[in-house]
């Protein structure tokens, strides 16, 4: 079975300061990997994949994460926060084809001024 | 249209009363899925379609959740008897391959 585990609730960084959400997660065969944005009262907003090939993967608002198969880890990083990047954010994994997504339970970014 | 439209954006039903909620997913994209998010929580999967199949109902919590998509393209999740622990927001995503578009969801609430 997959699953996915988003071990902190929130997290919060100074703007201009480098962020890093964690996620890592377990699959049986090769991992497909998401990160999603949610604003409030708005629905799930696409950030980046991991599927195959470069394990840093750079996607939309300056955001990229870093598949970590050892550690069985994708965390989303953003090299300067900004307050605007304050959401809910959530990573999720398919073990390929198109399955089911499975999501972890979302970190609550806070970027103060 | 551009992106996955659902309706109505919100809902209060009173316990006991029978529900739809609409999707309509992006053109062309031949799966659809039905996602239920609680409060504070992640969504969790509830069906799949690909054109009008329903290939994976395991998520439907209850047999009062039927979902349908009869030509392939616009979605109906329909709730029966509906309970307050339906209360949810409920979103459906269309994909043709790889990534998952989400619509805004519709949010539930049962009194």
């Amino acid at each position: 079975a997959q699953s996915v585990a988003q071990p902190e609730d929130q997290v919060k960084v100074a703007e201009g300061n480098p962020l890093t959400v964690k996620c890592t997660y377990s699959v049986s065969g090769n991992p497909y990997l998401f990160w999603y944005v949610q604003y409030p009262n708005r629905g799930l907003q696409f950030l980046l994949k991991y599927i195959t090939g470069d394990n840093l993967v750079k996607g939309s608002y300056g955001f990229e994460a870093e598949f970590n198969k050892s550690q069985t880890s994708f965390h989303l990083k953003k090299p300067s926060a900004l307050v605007s990047d304050s959401a809910l954010y959530f990573c999720a994994v398919r073990d390929g084809g198109n399955t089911p997504l499975v999501f972890g339970k979302g970190t609550r970014l806070s970027v103060i001024a | 249209g551009a992106g996955v439209s659902q309706s109505p954006r919100y809902k209060v039903a009173k316990r006991g009363q029978d529900v739809a909620l609409r999707c309509d997913p992006i053109s062309g994209h031949v799966s659809l899925f039905w996602y239920q998010q609680a409060l504070g929580q992640g969504p969790e999967f509830l069906t799949y379609f690909q054109n009008e199949a329903q290939l994976d109902k395991s998520g439907l919590p209850s047999d009062r959740f039927f979902a349908e998509r009869p030509e392939g393209s616009v979605s109906t999740l329909k709730i029966q008897r509906t309970q307050q622990e339906d209360s949810a927001v409920y979103l459906c995503a269309s994909s043709l391959a790889g990534a998952k578009f989400f619509g805004p969801g519709t949010r539930l609430t049962v009194l």
